[in-house]
């Protein structure tokens, strides 16, 4: 089954306590994208990725580091996370976001994640 | 930032009624996308709409663009009590990023 998958699915940790949230797509994917929900807010972009090894900041990337060594695995990295990423996150993959292309992005179950 | 703006904020209907909810944005778009989202699950692509396209229909579901007026309409038809949820619009820009900029979501409701 075509899926992106993210990992874990409720995570509750403590301020300066590293964490990684995993992603994974198995369509082949170039594209794969962060993003956080909040009340009031909407979804906000955090990082994106283009392809292997080409990444680059989205509109709230602070506090966020990515990854992206193999194309199918994009992991979500908090190095001190604080209570202010408190968020619903969401992992999404397209097959390819260039110009004048027309995909849809396919999400993950999203990550819960409560920083006390 | 968002690009989007859908209306109404929260939309309650019976089952068997139309739902429409319409959505506008601010700059040039490569296209326009709607997106369900059940609650607190991941969002579920729903259907494309191109630039240079005017309407478009998947099963129950029809969507218009006008570009000229920057704004999109997305109805479904016959609804269902599994219709209930959030939908939101997200336009793809034709620069830049190429991120898809999301909206801030309609929730419907449909009584049974």
């Amino acid at each position: 089954e075509a899926q992106v998958t993210q990992n874990p699915r409720y995570l509750i940790t403590v301020t300066g306590k590293k964490l990684t949230v995993t992603c994974s797509q198995n369509m082949n994917h170039e594209y794969m994208s962060w993003y956080r929900q909040d009340p009031g807010l909407g979804l906000r972009q955090i990082y994106y990725s283009m392809n292997v090894e080409v990444t680059d900041k989205g509109d709230v990337p602070e506090g966020y580091k990515v990854s992206r060594k193999e194309k199918r695995n994009f992991p979500l990295i908090l190095e001190s996370p604080s209570p202010n990423q408190t968020s619903l996150y969401f992992c999404a993959s397209s097959l390819y976001q260039g110009a004048g292309t027309n995909y849809g992005y396919t999400f993950g179950s999203g990550t819960r994640l409560t920083v006390v | 930032s968002q690009q989007g703006e859908e209306d109404p904020q929260a939309l309650s209907i019976q089952e068997g009624e139309n739902a429409t909810m319409n959505c506008s944005y601010k700059t040039s778009i490569n296209n326009l996308q709607w997106y369900r989202q059940n609650s607190g699950r991941g969002l579920v692509h729903l259907i494309l709409i191109r630039s240079n396209e005017r309407e478009k229909h998947s099963g129950r579901l029809r969507v218009t663009l006008d570009t000229s007026k920057k704004s999109s309409s997305l109805l479904i038809t016959a609804s269902r009590a599994a219709d209930t949820a959030s939908y939101f619009c997200a336009t793809a820009s034709d620069t830049g990023r190429r991120a898809l900029t999301f909206g801030s979501g309609t929730r419907l409701q449909v009584q049974p």
